[in-house]
């Protein structure tokens, strides 16, 4: 089983349209949890980071669920420029004390006019 | 937030070479990382380079194939030797910033590598 699976995707939606992505960990240990974004030809970046209590910036919302290992990420609203390739991160431990970010295999979004 | 520079971008190469891909933040950082994005696939941890010591490789990397220089708090170098075709792939760096509750991970613009 991988640490850090996604929804398999691609993601066809039009634009204005609600999708959602989902992600589950297998290392319980796991302290920290991030959604990155890759742009084709491009190093990821950080979209957001989960918090337990979930949080949202603007139209993205994301969720976590330590007691199922799971989560999300929530686009509402959709725009041409999310097209992208969505990454579940998880860091199983403190990043500068030899924590590791495990990266999941990623979704692709594409949204079309 | 940390700016690093990566390169080369990109290089075509002959089986049987090495290669040498550097990597310059603009900020002293005490562990650098290198992954490998190899095509459709996500991102895997080579290994983690401390100025001063060994970097220490993941399950299914060795120093012989991907040897790793940290001279200094802000550059490290991480060599692909002895090429083969299956060595293909996006070579990236990244370190990392903390604070109070929180880890972001950056990157550089990452390596392009073709073995021919």
């Amino acid at each position: 089983r991988k640490e850090v699976e996604q929804d398999p995707g691609p993601f066809n939606v039009p634009e204005g349209a609600t999708v959602a992505f989902n992600c589950t960990y297998s290392n319980s240990a796991s302290q920290s949890f991030f959604w990155y974004r890759q742009d084709c030809r491009k190093e990821p970046k950080l979209l957001m980071s989960v918090y337990s209590s979930g949080n949202e910036d603007g139209r993205f919302t994301a969720q976590l669920n330590r007691a199922s290992q799971y989560i999300s990420l929530l686009i509402r609203d959709s725009k041409l420029s999310d097209s992208a390739t969505y990454l579940c991160v998880v860091n199983n431990g403190i990043y500068n004390q030899g924590g590791k970010l495990i990266f999941g295999q990623g979704t692709e979004l594409s949204v079309k006019p | 937030s940390a700016v690093i520079s990566q390169k080369p971008s990109r290089d075509i190469c002959q089986r049987g070479t090495s290669l040498t891909i550097q990597c310059q933040v603009d900020s002293q950082v005490t562990m650098m990382f290198w992954y490998r994005q190899q095509p459709g696939q996500s991102l895997t941890l080579i290994a983690t380079a401390n100025q001063g010591s060994e970097a220490t490789y993941e399950s299914g990397f060795v120093i012989d194939k991907f040897p790793i220089s940290r001279p200094n708090l802000t550059f490290s170098t991480l060599t692909v030797s002895n090429m083969s075709p299956e060595d293909s792939s996006i070579y990236l760096c990244s370190v990392a910033a903390t604070g109070v509750g929180y880890t972001e991970a950056f990157f550089g613009q990452g390596t392009r590598l073709t073995v021919v």
